[in-house]
């Protein structure tokens, strides 16, 4: 995205390892920071999101953690799963404007069996 | 049931043909937008309304008009389509609370193809 950059652009790891996906962005005044999962042929959905008043937050397998100073925010999934397998986008808002998200240009993540 | 439904689903028209995308939400929203992805599934914002009003309206030509009757209807129209129209199109909708969590929930997505 213009604001958002994210890595890697593809992920293969073997079930049951981690997965890490890192995105920066670019302004300092973005506050909020939400994942989307999309399998292949579906819609993007929310998985995870972080507001920038937190830096981690975990929800089962995954969590996300934020580094304001840094300007960089972090996706990690533990014990991964072949239904995992799916592109991952983060985003950020543009500026303080709720309404407008920034996307990264997705990772495409694999799980192998 | 579905949150946001958009229709059609699938779209294949030939060049210079004018079309529109329909989108309705049930979830309550104020607040709707259009995304373009594209093949690299890229995913852009193109516009959004909130209350019906105009609130985002990125760098697109203006052979893509929005249009929202009321706030759970956002419809895109597209006039004199070009081969780079093609992509999938999603709609979605938020609730417009600021410093509240702001979920977009998206569409199905709509698969246009311009031959």
């Amino acid at each position: 995205g213009e604001n958002v950059e994210q890595h890697p652009s593809t992920l293969s790891v073997q079930e049951g390892d981690s997965a890490v996906i890192k995105c920066t962005y670019s302004d300092s005044a973005s506050n909020y920071f939400p994942w989307y999962k999309q399998e292949l042929g579906k819609r993007p959905q929310l998985i995870i999101d972080i507001r920038s008043n937190v830096g981690e937050k975990k929800d089962q397998r995954i969590a996300v953690t934020l580094n304001k100073t840094a300007k960089h925010f972090s996706l990690h999934i533990t014990e991964t799963q072949p239904e995992d397998s799916a592109v991952y986008f983060c985003a950020a808002t543009m500026g303080s404007n709720d309404y407008k998200l920034s996307f990264g240009a997705g990772t495409t993540v694999t799980v192998r069996a | 049931d579905t949150a946001v439904s958009q229709t059609p689903k699938y779209l294949v028209t030939q060049m210079g043909n004018d079309k529109s995308i329909k989108c309705e939400q049930n979830l309550g929203h104020d607040t709707m937008y259009w995304y373009k992805q594209d093949s690299k599934k890229f995913l852009k914002i193109m516009f959004s309304y909130n209350n019906k009003e105009l609130i985002i309206n990125e760098t697109v030509p203006n052979r893509f008009s929005p249009k929202s009757p009321d706030k759970a209807h956002l419809n895109l129209h597209i006039n004199s389509l070009e081969l780079g129209d093609s992509a999938v199109y999603f709609c979605a909708s938020s609730r417009s609370v600021r410093g509240s969590r702001n979920t977009i929930y998206f569409g199905e997505g709509s698969w246009l193809t311009v031959v």
